[in-house]
């Protein structure tokens, strides 16, 4: 019930087309649903987080669609670009306690053809 | 700009030896984690805390300890470094409204 299931593994998109990433969930009591950006050799950064009492957030050309009902939420990039070449993680949360900690899902490997 | 910030960016140590790593967080941030990436396992927590001289187990313990003197230094330890144990470890720091903030990471080679 820990679990965050995440698909694909990896990706392939052409540029300027539409990358799409999947997570689903089963704990009802996540709150807080980050994506998380990897370069090689770096550590993850926070790209982009929703809330569940929303159903789309959107960042530029990353947005988060969330379906509550459904319990999954899922990570679009419009007009990829071979700068968005990177591994993507999505994560959930319930932050009521204080020793309360995130649940990664297993990453994405997306590749950006140029 | 907040920052972790971990010691070494590379490390090659022996089978047996005694390793630490350090992180360090300018942040103020309360709870602090240690994980473990490995391809095709994703991120794998081993310790967290919460608090200064506080430590929770996360899901792979297993051969690792961890040390929390002060609120901005999480260390984490590896009393008798084996080959399993090459990894890229990776530091992060939270604040408790969310967010994780990583740092670079460490890849540990174990020879």
């Amino acid at each position: 019930q820990q679990q965050v299931k995440q698909s694909p593994q990896s990706l392939i998109v052409q540029k300027g087309g539409i990358s799409i990433i999947n997570c689903a969930y089963e704990n009802t009591a996540f709150d807080y649903f980050p994506w998380y950006q990897q370069f090689p050799g770096k550590g993850p950064a926070l790209l982009i987080a929703i809330r569940p009492d929303v159903s789309e957030k959107k960042e530029g050309r990353f947005t988060i669609s969330f379906n509550k009902s459904a319990k999954q939420f899922s990570l679009h990039i419009m007009d990829s670009q071979p700068g968005d070449s990177a591994t993507y993680f999505c994560a959930a949360e319930c932050g009521r306690n204080r020793d309360d900690k995130i649940i990664f899902g297993k990453g994405t490997r997306l590749h950006i053809l140029p | 700009d907040v920052k972790v910030t971990q010691s070494s960016r590379y490390l090659v140590k022996r089978t047996g030896e005694k390793v630490f790593l350090e992180c360090v967080q300018d942040m103020d941030h309360e709870n602090m984690f240690w994980y473990r990436q490995d391809p095709g396992l994703g991120l794998r927590l081993i310790y967290f805390s919460y608090d200064v001289k506080m430590k929770e187990k996360g899901d792979i313990p297993e051969g690792y300890s961890v040390s929390r003197e002060k609120k901005e230094r999480f260390s984490l330890i590896l009393e008798s470094a084996s080959t399993n144990q090459t990894s890229m470890y990776l530091c992060a720091s939270r604040y408790r409204d969310r967010g994780y903030t990583f740092g670079s990471g460490t890849r540990l080679t174990v020879v």
